[in-house]
């Protein structure tokens, strides 16, 4: 299994463009989440999917943050439009129960 | 207040030393356990869960004290490539996702 598939692996945008991240889960895992890490908050869940259906989005920044998952295989997260404070590295992480969760390699973002 | 909490080092050690990590979580309702190891640049994997009666895996030791709500890592005859980001993991009753703690930084030094 080729694991948890995250591209871009890095991102340049300017202010104001939108972003799209993308991810790939494990084959069969039915939990998907997406995971924003910087170094003065650390790891932050962002929002987390079961059988493609969002759970808790409770730590969705703002509304210029959305994420979908239409289907098994695949999620996207949005930021529209990008800033400066939104630079940080956004993992994807799967799993198939309260345990054994697999990151993906991680979207390093960078806003100017 | 923090779910889990951490000291986020950094704790430099000599090679052949023997390290402790501590942290607290701060919902009495949290279910699993977990340390996960982060290298510089990469995702957290899976180092170990932590079960109540405390468990060990070659050189690492993790226990869990429910009364006082905290968990310890102890990695014996530390090695250079343990040198990384020691993160404290708990899940809650109920719930599927797992928190995070911001990470203990190691570095065992030659």
């Amino acid at each position: 299994d080729a694991g948890v598939i995250q591209s871009p692996r890095h991102e340049v945008t300017e202010m104001g463009q939108e972003v799209t991240l993308r991810c790939k889960p494990i084959s069969g895992h039915n939990s998907l989440f997406w995971y924003r890490q910087t170094m003065m908050r650390g790891l932050e869940l962002l929002i987390y999917f079961n059988n493609n259906v969002p759970i808790d989005d409770s730590g969705m920044p703002e509304d210029r943050f959305s994420a979908k998952m239409p289907n098994a295989s695949f999620s996207t997260l949005k930021i529209q439009p990008s800033e400066p404070r939104d630079s940080a590295v956004y993992f994807c992480a799967s799993s198939t129960a309260n345990y054994g969760y697999t990151f993906g390699s991680g979207t390093r973002l960078t806003v100017v | 207040r923090k779910e889990v909490e951490q000291d986020p080092g950094p704790f430099n050690v000599p090679e052949g030393a023997t390290v402790a990590f501590n942290c607290t979580y701060s919902n009495s309702a949290s279910q699993s356990f977990f340390w996960y190891r982060q290298d510089c640049r990469k995702e957290p994997k899976l180092l170990m869960s932590v079960y109540s009666s405390g468990n060990e895996d070659g050189r690492f030791t993790a226990q869990l004290n429910r009364a006082s709500q905290y968990i310890s890592l102890l990695i014996r005859d530390s090695k250079l490539s343990d040198s990384a980001t020691y993160l404290c993991v708990v899940t809650q009753t109920g719930a599927n996702n797992l928190f995070f703690g911001t990470g203990t930084r190691l570095t065992v030094i030659p």
